[in-house]
């Protein structure tokens, strides 16, 4: 089935950059896309950014496009989400999924137990 | 402003059977990428409830039920127990923004 830890999480100020990563195991990881998903108290659960199994083909919700960067290690089965330029609004619990089956229309499973990021003024 | 639709709560009293609805368009639900559906608590890993229209995973009890129809979707929880509390989530690809994306979640309270 596979698990999946988040790490690097934690309180920054506004203006600055934080590198979250996602350690997996239990399964082939160079052979999934993989997701990053936040919760905010406010708007729910947010898609932020998706990476092909082989790193070729990233993307990125509107609200974090140019600011996050996406990026994987198949040798240490590895994700990872550097957050540049951090504002209040990117506070939130982040998670980082698989991706089972079509890359487009597949289901997340599973899930890190998540990681909160907190952006203060 | 989601780009799918859910109510924002929905109640039951334990062994009833609540539908939570998922609205979309015909770039998400009803672009054949379809409709999976998670439950969040808190302080866990969010689950994932049905996938494929009506599959569960290993491990989510029958009492659980998906269907799609058009640009809609729901989910079924049959003989509502007080442990089925929680915030569950819609999810879809859409490709008129080319993202994925969530519904603004239901939360269900088991009177």
């Amino acid at each position: 089935q596979g698990q999946l830890v988040e790490f690097g999480g934690g309180v920054v100020q506004a203006g600055t950059s934080l590198r979250l990563s996602c350690a997996t195991s239990g399964f082939t990881f160079s052979s999934y896309g993989m997701h990053w998903v936040r919760q905010t108290p406010g708007k729910g659960l947010e898609c932020v950014a998706v990476i092909w199994y082989d790193g070729s083909n990233e993307y990125y919700a509107e609200s974090v496009k140019g600011r996050f960067t996406i990026s994987r290690d198949n040798y240490r089965n590895t994700l990872f989400l550097q957050m540049d330029r951090l504002r209040e609004d990117d506070t939130a619990v982040y998670y980082c999924a698989r991706m089972n089956d079509d890359f487009w229309g597949g289901w997340l499973d599973p899930w890190g137990q998540g990681t909160q990021v907190t952006v203060s003024s | 402003q989601s780009a799918l639709t859910q109510p924002p709560s929905i109640s039951g009293a334990p062994g009833q059977r609540i539908t939570i609805s998922c609205s979309g368009s015909s770039s998400n639900i009803g672009s054949g990428y379809g409709v999976r559906w998670f439950r969040l608590l808190p302080e866990t890993a969010p689950k994932l409830l049905i996938y494929n229209q009506n599959n569960r995973p290993s491990g989510v009890p029958d009492r659980f039920s998906g269907s799609e129809s058009g640009t809609s979707a729901s989910l079924s929880i049959s003989g509502l127990q007080a442990g089925d509390e929680g915030d569950y989530y819609c999810q879809s690809y859409d490709t008129t923004l080319h993202f994925w994306v969530f519904g603004g979640g239901t939360r269900l309270t088991v009177l």
